[in-house]
C-alpha cells in the first residue's frame, strides 16, 4: 500500500515557464512533507519542507503548496531552469511515530528543455 | 557539496567477502541513517542510530552490522552478501531522530555483488 504517491513518472517543461510536480498522501497523520532532488549518481538533495500547520513555504524559486482536506502537496519552480532537470522526490513523516521514518514517493523525472 | 561523505563510492565484491562502507558528517547531528536504494525505486529505511545508539532495525539481516563509533561517524560491515543486495547504499544524518529536520543524504555507495 503506497502512502506517498507522485502519479507522473516524468514531466517536461520548456525552459523560463513553471514546473509543478504534484503528491498525494494517504496517510493523514503525516504533518511533515519534503521534497528532495535527485541527480544520477549522486544521492537525494533536501531542496525544501513544510510542516502541516502551513499551507505554503518558499524558498526562492521553490514553493510548496500544502492541501490538508485534500492530502495533496506540490512543488512549483518557478522560472525553471536546465539545471532543474532531475528526479524529484516526495517525503513524509508522522513526527507522533517518529520522524526518522520518511516515507517517499517513487519520484517524477523533470527534464528542462533549453 | 554534500556535507554527507561516503566512501567507498563504487565497490564490488563476491559473495564470501567482507567489506564495510563508510559514512562521515560534520554538521554535529545527532542522528545518522543506512538507507538501501534499488534502481528506479525510493530509499528504504533499513537502521536508525539517535545519539551513537542503534535505534531502529528494520528488520534487515544480520550479514549487514552497522556500527557507529562516534557521533560523526557511521559504518556498515558487510559480510556473505548475496547478488541480490547490490544496490546504492546511502547514508543520511539529521539534527535529531524525533523533531521535524530534514535529513541529509551523502552521495551513496554503488554496491556490486559477484
Amino acid at each position: 500500500d503506497q502512502q506517498v504517491k507522485q502519479n507522473s513518472p516524468s514531466l517536461s517543461v520548456q525552459e523560463g515557464r513553471i514546473s509543478i510536480l504534484n503528491c498525494d498522501y494517504t496517510n493523514s497523520m503525516f504533518d511533515y512533507f519534503l521534497w528532495y532532488k535527485k541527480y544520477p549518481a549522486e544521492g537525494p538533495t533536501f531542496l525544501i519542507s513544510i510542516s502541516s500547520i502551513k499551507d505554503k513555504n518558499e524558498d526562492g524559486r521553490f514553493t510548496v503548496f500544502l492541501n490538508k482536506s485534500a492530502k495533496h502537496l506540490s512543488l512549483h519552480i518557478v522560472p525553471s531552469q536546465p539545471g532543474d532537470s532531475a528526479v524529484y522526490f516526495c517525503a513524509a513523516s508522522d513526527s507522533g511515530a517518529g520522524s526518522y521514518q520518511l516515507t517517499f514517493g517513487k519520484g517524477t523525472k523533470l527534464s528542462v528543455i533549453p | 557539496d554534500t556535507e554527507v561523505t561516503q566512501t567507498p563510492k563504487h565497490l564490488v565484491m563476491g559473495m564470501t567477502n567482507k567489506k564495510s562502507l563508510k559514512c562521515e558528517q560534520h554538521m554535529g547531528h545527532r542522528a545518522m541513517y543506512w538507507y538501501k536504494q534499488k534502481a528506479k525505486k525510493p530509499p528504504e529505511l533499513m537502521f536508525v542510530y539517535s545519539y551513537e545508539k542503534l535505534s531502529i532495525n528494520e528488520s534487515v539481516p544480520s550479514r549487514f552490522s552497522p556500527e557507529c563509533p562516534n557521533s560523526s561517524l557511521l559504518n556498515l560491515h558487510l559480510h556473505a552478501l548475496q547478488p541480490e543486495d547490490s544496490a546504492l547504499y546511502l547514508c543520511a544524518s539529521s539534527q535529531d531522530s524525533y523533531s521535524n529536520q530534514p535529513q541529509h543524504f551523502g552521495d551513496g555507495t554503488r554496491l556490486s555483488i559477484l
